[in-house]
């Protein structure tokens, strides 16, 4: 199976603070990789497919980058509403992983 | 509009199976290229993805929870069911179900519609 680490596990910021998430497959997965919003008490949310693809009614302060084995999500301006848990998922090949979580807290 | 919903139990016994239904709407399980995962959330901790099946009926599990996990469809009621057998403690987790879509433009796939979750607790 394919092994996704993410980095932080937690941060604290700032609304308006620029945040960037790190996520490391195991193995090269080109660009199958996705990134998800989850808040307390809620389903994951797409944030982003195909490692950069935002997905449709996702705010363009959200972007992601990356290929082979090294990725990145960034809020280029945190916004209140933001403050979640974030995982990174691979779709290279099955079985699906996803990372262990970024929890995105208020300092 | 695509809808997903997860019925089932609230409560199971140690040892015994669990079996789940994913209820759909908006979409065909029949049409080319259609899937549907299950995924589950243990209290504060990550998504752990469980298993998948495809509009041909191929089926995909989770290499730890192989043995224990059947996933299956009946495509005129669309619903998918999951079973897992021999529950533990260790499976009290929210169960989610959630369709993957197909980006043709950047060829990858992704889990785009996820349903509420149905929070399952393993208890004698």
């Amino acid at each position: 199976d394919i092994q996704m680490t993410q980095s932080p596990s937690s941060l604290s910021a700032s609304v308006g603070d620029r945040v960037t998430i790190t996520c490391r497959a195991s193995q090269s997965i080109t660009w199958y990789l996705n990134w998800y919003q989850q808040k307390p008490g809620k389903a994951p949310k797409l944030l982003i497919h195909a490692a950069a693809s935002l997905q449709s009614g996702v705010p363009s302060r959200f972007s992601g980058r990356g290929s082979g084995t090294d990725f990145t999500l960034t809020i280029s301006s945190l916004q209140r509403e933001d403050f979640a848990t974030y995982y990174c998922q691979q779709s290279y090949s099955s079985p699906w992983t996803f990372g262990q979580g970024t929890k995105v807290e208020i300092k | 509009q695509v809808t997903l919903k997860e019925s089932g139990p609230a409560l199971v016994k140690p040892t015994q199976t669990l079996t789940l239904t994913c209820t759909f709407s908006g979409f065909s399980l029949s049409s080319t290229g259609m899937r549907v995962s299950w995924i589950r959330q243990p209290p504060g901790k990550a998504l752990e993805w469980l298993a998948r099946i495809d509009w041909d009926d191929d089926k995909f599990y989770s290499t730890s929870l192989k043995s224990r996990l059947t996933v299956s469809k009946d495509t005129a009621k669309n619903q998918v069911v999951l079973t897992m057998t021999n529950m533990d403690p260790v499976d009290t987790a929210t169960y989610y179900c959630a369709r993957e879509e197909w980006y043709s433009s950047v060829g990858t796939r992704a889990l785009d519609i996820w349903g509420q979750g149905t929070m399952v607790t393993v208890s004698s």
